[in-house]
């Protein structure tokens, strides 16, 4: 299995909402990303896992909450985002902790496109 | 501070012509340089790579050179095809610092190509 997974591909929710984002890889990668893409821009960093524990927070509002539960598994839980929110959200994987060194290129999931109502 | 920075686009070819995306980066120290590209609706996709200077990585009739006196790393195709129409992002690998491992992604060309 050589692929980064993402569900739900798309979702919609309102303000008052609680949701949560998945992303899975079984390529035995130990860092694992969360970035926001707003429309005709490059992705933005969120968050950063390395070895299962947070090593990144990139000044993100508490209203997403990221998890890693085992090494295989990243989620975001959604809770109380505003309209500005709306965004595809990309998840990734590397090889290695974030500081290893090396070219450590991180593979990519096809996203999740969120709106926010 | 460590940057990414490409061409504006949008840039539209025609089918079987040269394509060229400039991309120049200012790093502390040597970092390692990808090019990956997005298809509408898509997720990002790894093309290709470099991780040290007069490296050379290719895929899919894409290239790019790793050049340290310049900074740069262009990505060059010889006969674009309508497929190749997307948007691709120059990045570099941060090497250093708190941020280590972290990608800097430049702002992205989108590229068209007609039959």
């Amino acid at each position: 299995d050589t692929e980064v997974t993402q569900t739900p591909k798309h979702l919609v929710m309102g303000m008052t909402n609680k949701k949560s984002l998945k992303c899975e890889q079984h390529m035995g990668h130990r860092a694992m990303y969360w970035y926001k893409q707003k429309a005709k821009k490059p992705p933005e960093l969120m968050f950063v896992y390395s070895y299962e524990k947070l090593s990144i927070n990139e000044s993100v509002p508490s209203r997403f909450s990221p998890e890693c539960p085992n090494s295989s598994l990243l989620n975001l839980h959604l809770h109380a985002l505003q309209p500005e929110d709306s965004a595809l959200y990309l998840c990734a994987s590397s090889t290695h902790g974030v500081l290893a060194g090396g070219p450590n290129e991180q593979f990519f999931g096809p996203g999740t496109r969120l709106t926010v109502l | 501070g460590d940057s990414v920075t490409q061409m504006e686009g949008p840039v539209t070819l025609s089918e079987e012509a040269f394509l060229t995306i400039n991309c120049t980066y200012t790093a502390t120290g040597y970092p390692s340089l990808f090019w990956y590209v997005q298809y509408p609706g898509e997720g990002l996709q790894l093309l290709l790579k470099a991780t040290k200077a007069d490296d050379k990585g290719s895929n899919k009739g894409f290239e790019a050179t790793y050049r340290k006196e310049t900074t740069s790393f262009h990505l060059e195709k010889g006969s674009v095809q309508v497929s190749d129409s997307a948007v691709y992002f120059c990045a570099q690998l941060r090497a250093y610092g708190g941020s280590q491992g972290n990608l800097i992604f430049g702002k992205g060309t989108k590229l068209s190509v007609k039959p």
